[in-house]
């Protein structure tokens, strides 16, 4: 079974638009963290948040903005006022205290390919 | 720009063939860990090393193989290369081995095999 899913496989947006990059992760650990990461079209991955399982508190930087919710194991994002530049694939990570004796595993989901539209 | 570097951002080789990729963590990090991402598979992970001792163990093909020098910076050997072995392969670091530690990414070495 999938332990991060991201059902959305693409979204288009128009420019100025918010969207929301749902994110559903699933453990049996209380602790875990959870991460969400950029791949624009250049390639590179980019660290964008890290959020542990005790820090239910949302999270905003900028015009990104980051709302965790233990009780649906979901970790979604929102972009306010999208831009082009916000074109990306976007890719949400967990990773499970239990394998803390067998490395940093982490699990990615299958990724958000977003488009904005000028 | 994340601190890690990968060499070479761009490699074209035949099938059969054999290549290395490099790594450099970001200073600091003792952990380096090789993904391969591919349009139909996603980004699978492949190894983890911390000082030098490898950690974790994905879905690496017996035809690939990895290490961790001295000097922390790391290697990834992929030989008897096939057309599915073209991939966007990453390299990530981090500070320590412990779970919930961020890892950050490379910019990728683009390998293309023909």
């Amino acid at each position: 079974a999938q332990k991060v899913t991201q059902a959305q496989t693409e979204i288009s947006v128009v420019e100025k638009e918010d969207v929301t990059l749902d994110c559903v992760y699933e453990t049996r650990d209380t602790t875990y963290y959870l991460f969400w990461y950029k791949q624009p079209p250049s390639g590179e991955l980019v660290f964008l948040i890290r959020r542990n399982s005790f820090d239910e508190q949302n999270e905003i930087s900028g015009r990104y903005s980051w709302n965790f919710q233990k009780s649906t194991s979901s970790f979604n994002f929102t972009i306010t006022a999208s831009q082009v530049v916000d074109s990306a694939v976007y890719f949400c990570a967990l990773s499970e205290a239990r394998y803390s004796n067998t490395g940093n595993q982490f699990y990615f989901g299958t990724g958000t390919s977003l488009t904005v539209i000028p | 720009d994340s601190g890690v570097t990968q060499t070479p951002k761009h490699l074209i080789t035949a099938t059969g063939q054999r290549v290395t990729l490099r790594c450099s963590p970001r200073s600091g990090d003792l952990s380096v860990y090789w993904y391969q991402q591919s349009l139909d598979q996603g980004l699978q992970f492949l190894i983890q090393y911390y000082n030098g001792e490898e950690r974790a163990k994905g879905n690496i093909l017996e035809r690939f193989s990895a290490q961790q020098f001295p000097d922390l910076h790391s290697e990834l050997n992929l030989s008897s290369l096939e057309l599915g072995d073209s991939a966007l392969y990453f390299c990530a670091s981090s500070v320590a081995d412990i779970s919930g530690n961020t890892i950050y990414f490379g910019e990728g070495s683009w390998l293309t095999v023909v």
